[in-house]
C-alpha cells in the first residue's frame, strides 16, 4: 500500500495561472478530503467527497474546485491562483463512517507546497 | 462549531524528560486522533482514541470523552520527538461527512 499519495510536492505560480493538485489513495478509502495548513491557522477543510460523484464544500472553498470521478482520486484545482493560496495542502482519506459512532481514521498525504506570486 | 484547544502551545525540554500535551474540546465527539507534523511537514498519526487508553512504545494517549479532554504522553524523549503535536475531534452530527477540526497544536522541542 503506497497509502495518500499527492503531486506535486512543490509547485511555484504566478497569479492568474492554473494548476491541478493531484490526490490518489490504494486503500480504498470512501471519503477523500482536502485541507491547507497556514501559519497560526491550523489545518483547515477545504472541499471533501464521501464516494465517487459525490463532493461538497468545507470551511474555506472559494478559489478551488474539485471532482471525484473515481474512488482512488480526488484532484482539488486552482482556476486562477492568488497569493492567498500560498500554503501548503494536504489530502486525505478515511473509510467512511456509515453511522455516527462507526467512524474511521483519517490518513494524510505528504504535502504540497505551492507558492503565488 | 466546535472548539479545540491544545495546551501548552509551546514546550522545550531536554532529552529524557517527560511530557503531557493536553486537548481540550468543547462538544461530544465520536473520533479524536493525535498527530505528530515532524520538521519536515509529514503528519503522522500517533493515534486513534476517541475513548480510553493507548500505548505505543514511549507514548500514550487517554481520552476522557464524558469530561471533554485527551492526554498524549510522551516519556523519555528524544530528539526526533521534535515538531509539533495536533488533536482533530469528529462530531457525531457530523455523519457521512468525516471532518476533522484541529486545535492550534503544541509544538515540542526536545534538546539534547
Amino acid at each position: 500500500n503506497a497509502g495518500v499519495t499527492q503531486t506535486p510536492k512543490f509547485q511555484v505560480l504566478k497569479t492568474g495561472q492554473s494548476m491541478t493538485l493531484q490526490c490518489a489513495q490504494d486503500m480504498n478509502h470512501e471519503y477523500m478530503s482536502w485541507y491547507r495548513q497556514d501559519p497560526g491557522m491550523g489545518l483547515r477543510l477545504i472541499h471533501y467527497s464521501v464516494g465517487a460523484g459525490i463532493t461538497d464544500q468545507g470551511e474555506v472553498p472559494n478559489g478551488y474546485n474539485v471532482s471525484r470521478s473515481t474512488t482512488e482520486d480526488f484532484p482539488l484545482r486552482l482556476l486562477s491562483a492568488a497569493p492567498s493560496q500560498t500554503s501548503v495542502y494536504f489530502c486525505a482519506s478515511s473509510y467512511s463512517s456509515g453511522g455516527a459512532y462507526n467512524t474511521g481514521e483519517l490518513f494524510f498525504g505528504e504535502g504540497s507546497r505551492l507558492t503565488v506570486l | 462549531g466546535i472548539q479545540v484547544e491544545q495546551s501548552p502551545p509551546d514546550l522545550i525540554l531536554q532529552e529524557g524528560a517527560n511530557s503531557t500535551l493536553r486537548c481540550n474540546f468543547s462538544d461530544s465527539v465520536n473520533n479524536l486522533q493525535w498527530f505528530h507534523q515532524n520538521p519536515w511537514g509529514q503528519l503522522i498519526n500517533l493515534f486513534y482514541i476517541p475513548s480510553g487508553t493507548k500505548q505505543n512504545g514511549r507514548l500514550s494517549a487517554t481520552t476522557v470523552a464524558t469530561e471533554r479532554y485527551s492526554l498524549l504522553y510522551i516519556s523519555s524523549s528524544q530528539t526526533t520527538d521534535s515538531g509539533v503535536y495536533f488533536c482533530a475531534v469528529r462530531v457525531p452530527r457530523d455523519f457521512g461527512n468525516e471532518k476533522l477540526t484541529f486545535g492550534t497544536g503544541t509544538r515540542l522541542t526536545i534538546i539534547p
